[in-house]
């Protein structure tokens, strides 16, 4: 299994709503990632984890919240959120281990978030 | 801190080749990658280089200069399919590497 697997692929949300979103790996990577992507922008990086643990937070808006359960798993919690938070979002995975290749992040298919 | 510079645009015909360049200036950098991303997807890793040189991969090709702060993606007989954004992304590596996007170049190969 090489690939990251994220649900929703589509969500429409209103500001007072809460969701969730999640993404999920199999190669065994230690490192997963949380980035945004806005139409025509390159992904800009929300949160890091390495080995369970938060490791960045790049000054994102407690409105996301982060989760992450296991070394699989990785949670997107949504709340209050803004129109301008509409776009997509990215998680990806790398190995984080000691090695060549451990560099390369993989990335999921992206969760398409609309906030009316 | 990080600047990665790549041209916004690009357009060429199919069976050509075109070269997508990109500048960097990033402290503790470890390595460039090149990632391609169609509209509405997510980015698929396409190269990856660490040590000066050109590394070649089928159609694909990826050069590094270290010194010159310098990278180039190299796309030969081009395919319809290979209309796409491709994106330049810098990677520092400590106990926790990181990449750093350039904005992407929005290449249209034309008929």
């Amino acid at each position: 299994d090489t690939e990251v697997t994220q649900t929703p692929k589509h969500l429409v949300m209103g500001m007072t709503n809460k969701k969730s979103l999640k993404c999920e790996q199999h190669m065994g990577h230690r490192a997963m990632y949380w980035y945004k992507q806005k139409a025509k922008k390159p992904p800009e990086l929300m949160f890091v984890y390495s080995y369970e643990k938060l490791s960045i937070n790049e000054s994102v808006p407690s409105r996301f919240s982060p989760e992450c359960p296991n070394s699989s798993l990785l949670n997107l919690h949504l709340h209050a959120l803004q129109p301008e938070d509409s776009a997509l979002y990215l998680c990806a995975s790398s190995p984080q281990t000691d090695g060549e290749g451990e560099e390369k992040q993989f990335f999921g298919p992206g969760t398409r978030l609309t906030v009316l | 801190g990080q600047n990665i510079d790549q041209p916004t645009e690009m357009t060429a015909t199919e069976g050509a080749i075109v070269q997508i360049n990109c500048t960097y200036q990033t402290s503790g950098f470890n390595g460039l990658f090149w990632y391609q991303q169609h509209a509405g997807e997510a980015p698929t890793f396409l190269s990856y280089n660490v040590l000066d040189g050109l590394e070649e991969k089928g159609r694909f090709s990826s050069f590094l200069s270290r010194s010159k702060g310098y990278s180039y993606l190299l796309l030969k007989e081009l395919q319809m399919k290979d209309s796409a954004s491709y994106l330049c992304a810098a990677y520092r590596g400590s106990t926790l590497g990181r990449l750093y996007f350039g904005r992407g170049t929005q290449l249209t190969v034309w008929p």
